[in-house]
């Protein structure tokens, strides 16, 4: 069984700080890597994808990708409460599925 | 665009009743479809996907089932349901791309009582 694991949280930062949420995975072979927000009682919605090594930049948010120590993360900067949510890491799976962590629950405090 | 829906929204059913849950998908052309389950406190749990009309991969051994009638339909289904089977039912699209991302319905909430 491939792995995504993620710290469950939450994980409380006050806003207009930097959210930084990680991600480590066991399938080596791994390609396409993803990142969701999921509001509680919603489904989730894409924040950003990252196929290759480094960083890539969204706006406030920023994916971080490390294939040779199998690590993504996700950087939230000036941080919002509107921000406070589930975010779910996903690593290609079977028939171009994805697996999902369980996901790292934020709270942005004013 | 593309857009993808998914009912009812929310279901109460008893157990050993049947299942049928709907989802479609418009604006594109031979998608790939999955449906997950998260359970309360669980992850995302792949459940069944299909890359063609006729073609279910199961993933997850249980008395579910699914079917693909059409294109861009998506049908799963449960003879008599299990309390277990509570949960959050999410369809899904991808473009069958390798690296595409996968875009999910609103979601059904069921109930098993």
């Amino acid at each position: 069984q491939k792995e995504v694991e993620q710290n469950s949280g939450p994980l409380s930062v006050p806003e207009g700080a930097i959210a930084s949420l990680n991600c480590t995975y066991s399938d080596r072979v791994s390609q396409s890597f993803f990142w969701y927000r999921q509001y509680s009682g919603k489904s989730p919605e894409l924040i950003m994808s990252i196929y290759s090594n480094g960083d890539k930049e969204d706006g406030r948010f920023t994916a971080q990708l490390n294939k040779a120590s199998q690590y993504v993360s996700l950087l939230i900067r000036d941080s919002q409460p509107s921000d406070s949510a589930t975010y779910l890491c996903a690593v290609n799976g079977p028939g171009y599925a994805l697996n999902f962590g369980k996901g790292t629950s934020l709270l942005v405090t004013p | 665009s593309q857009t993808i829906h998914q009912w009812p929204a929310t279901l109460v059913q008893p157990v050993g009743s049947p299942l049928s849950l709907e989802c479609t998908v418009e604006g594109t052309s031979n998608p790939n479809l999955y449906w997950y389950r998260q359970a309360a406190g669980r992850g995302l749990q792949l459940l069944f996907y299909s890359v063609g009309i006729g073609q279910i991969s199961s993933e997850v051994p249980q008395n579910l089932s699914a079917s693909r009638p059409q294109d861009r339909q998506f049908i799963l289904s449960s003879k008599k349901l299990l309390l277990s089977d509570s949960g959050f039912y999410l369809c899904a699209w991808s473009s069958g791309q390798s690296n595409s991302p996968l875009h999910f319905g609103n979601g059904t909430r069921l109930t098993v009582t």
